[in-house]
């Protein structure tokens, strides 16, 4: 079967460093995503990773090793706007190539 | 530019009844999925629409339906509406159908309940 997992929750202090993990078994794999999305708002795109190693981008960076079925989302110089759930997604390999999600971590940033 | 647009944002239906949630996409782009979200299934694939054609399709069964006009606006319906079908519709669009690098723009959403 295919699976996503996230942790369901995460608290952080403003300032501070929080990773963000997930690991996939996906059937084929050709991409991961990482969105953000504000409660009551539309998720947004954050990074997306295909090969391995770490992507960096600004306060956020995205690292993958697809041995491991892991990613991991990094966020720095945390800000209480970064309060959000974090959404990982995977896209199958394939003319099937369709996104699947996991189910988000939500972070608190708290002061 | 606009962003996508999703109407109406927030309706109620009761058990049974059909609804019938739209989307337009960003101008330019010419593929459009949608997405169920619950809190507890998380973001659910229902279909990807390019260039009118259903490109891929979920889960879901056949009372969910969907289709893209020639403009690329989109719509979906649910027919006999159950509780279960309560949740966030999403919408997303992109330029290109399994792009590679798979960057969506999603709507705000369409939070359906239904009683």
């Amino acid at each position: 079967g295919q699976n996503i997992d996230q942790p369901t929750e995460m608290t952080a202090t403003e300032g501070a460093i929080v990773q963000i993990n997930c690991t996939y078994q996906t059937s084929g794999f050709n991409g991961l995503f990482w969105y953000q999305q504000h409660a009551g708002e539309a998720p947004t795109f954050l990074s997306y990773n295909v090969l391995d190693g770490l992507e960096e981008k600004g306060r956020f960076s995205s690292f993958l090793s697809r041995s491991k079925g892991y990613s991991y989302l990094l966020l720095k110089e945390l800000q209480m706007k970064d309060s959000a759930s974090y959404l990982c997604a995977v896209k199958n390999a394939g003319n099937n190539r369709k996104l699947i999600w996991g189910l988000g971590t939500s972070l608190a940033v708290n002061p | 530019k606009a962003g996508v647009t999703q109407t109406p944002r927030y309706l109620i239906k009761t058990r049974g009844q059909q609804v019938t949630l739209s989307c337009s996409p960003i101008s330019g782009h010419r593929s459009v999925s949608w997405y169920q979200q619950t809190p507890g299934q998380g973001l659910q694939f229902l279909f990807e629409y390019f260039s009118e054609t259903q490109r891929n399709k979920g889960n879901f069964p056949g009372r969910f339906s969907g289709r893209q006009f020639s403009n690329s606006r989109s719509e979906m319906n649910v027919s006999t509406l159950e509780l279960g079908d309560s949740a966030l519709y999403l919408c997303a669009s992109s330029l290109a159908s399994g792009s590679n690098t798979g960057e969506l723009f999603f709507g705000e959403g369409s939070r359906l309940t239904v009683l």
